[in-house]
């Protein structure tokens, strides 16, 4: 069963530095990965996603994922943060199989002024 | 916005009685999904569907059941509501093609408190 690991529950950053936010996945075959952003009370809106393509995805807003199969890894970045990136951050997984789509425990981004 | 939508937005409702949540998707999408989001666990999936009368289970589906009759519309039912499935609720929609599997398109979410 695929499976996906968010490696810390919360990061915090000061306006105007970079942001990484870590994910590691599990998977037998080649996986569809994305990256989701929710805001308080608010929906999930997709920032990027990985279907086989370029390894280096570039989403919304800045944010940029880079697919690395050796490390099973989808890390997510942006070069500099802003206050209107603090949000819960998602790392999904489709299982190749079945069509589940799987979620990390998310990411609390807190952004510092 | 993808055409999907969640009814009702908020319900309360006792404990021991039943409850639907309905999704309804205008984009003929084939997978469709319920998932409760409850503070320190993320969102995790409560039933999923791959096709018209087609289901299976997520990892927390036990008091749950899910029915699909026709490919826009996703009925999540509990048989009878607990305390602990006060949550918000999350319905989802993904198709599939040639790279494999689309992102998915949520809905706005239930808010379900059980009292």
């Amino acid at each position: 069963a695929q499976s996906v690991t968010q490696l810390d529950s919360h990061v915090s950053v000061s306006e105007g530095t970079p942001v990484l936010l870590r994910c590691n996945y599990s998977s037998s075959y080649s996986p569809s990965l994305f990256w989701y952003v929710q805001h308080p009370n608010k929906g999930l809106q997709l920032l990027l996603k990985y279907t086989s393509a370029a390894t280096l995805v570039k989403g919304i807003n800045g944010f940029e994922a880079e697919f690395k199969k050796s490390e099973t890894s989808f890390h997510l970045t942006k070069p500099s943060a802003h206050m209107s990136d603090a949000a819960e951050y998602f790392c999904v997984v489709s299982d190749s199989n079945t069509g589940k789509l799987i979620f990390g425990q998310g990411t609390t981004l807190q952004v510092k002024p | 916005d993808a055409g999907i939508t969640q009814s009702p937005r908020h319900k309360v409702t006792e404990t021991g009685t039943p409850v639907t949540l309905r999704c309804h998707q205008t984009e003929n999408h084939r997978y469709m999904y319920w998932y409760r989001q409850d503070p320190g666990h993320g969102l995790r999936l409560i039933h999923y569907s791959y096709g018209v009368k087609d289901t299976d289970k997520g990892e927390v589906s036990d008091g749950y059941s899910v029915s699909r009759s026709k490919t826009e519309d996703f009925l999540l039912t509990l048989e009878s509501a607990t305390s602990s499935q006060t949550s918000v609720y999350f319905c989802a929609i993904s198709d599939r093609n040639y790279r494999g599997y689309t992102e998915a398109f949520f809905g706005q979410g239930t808010r379900l408190t059980v009292v």
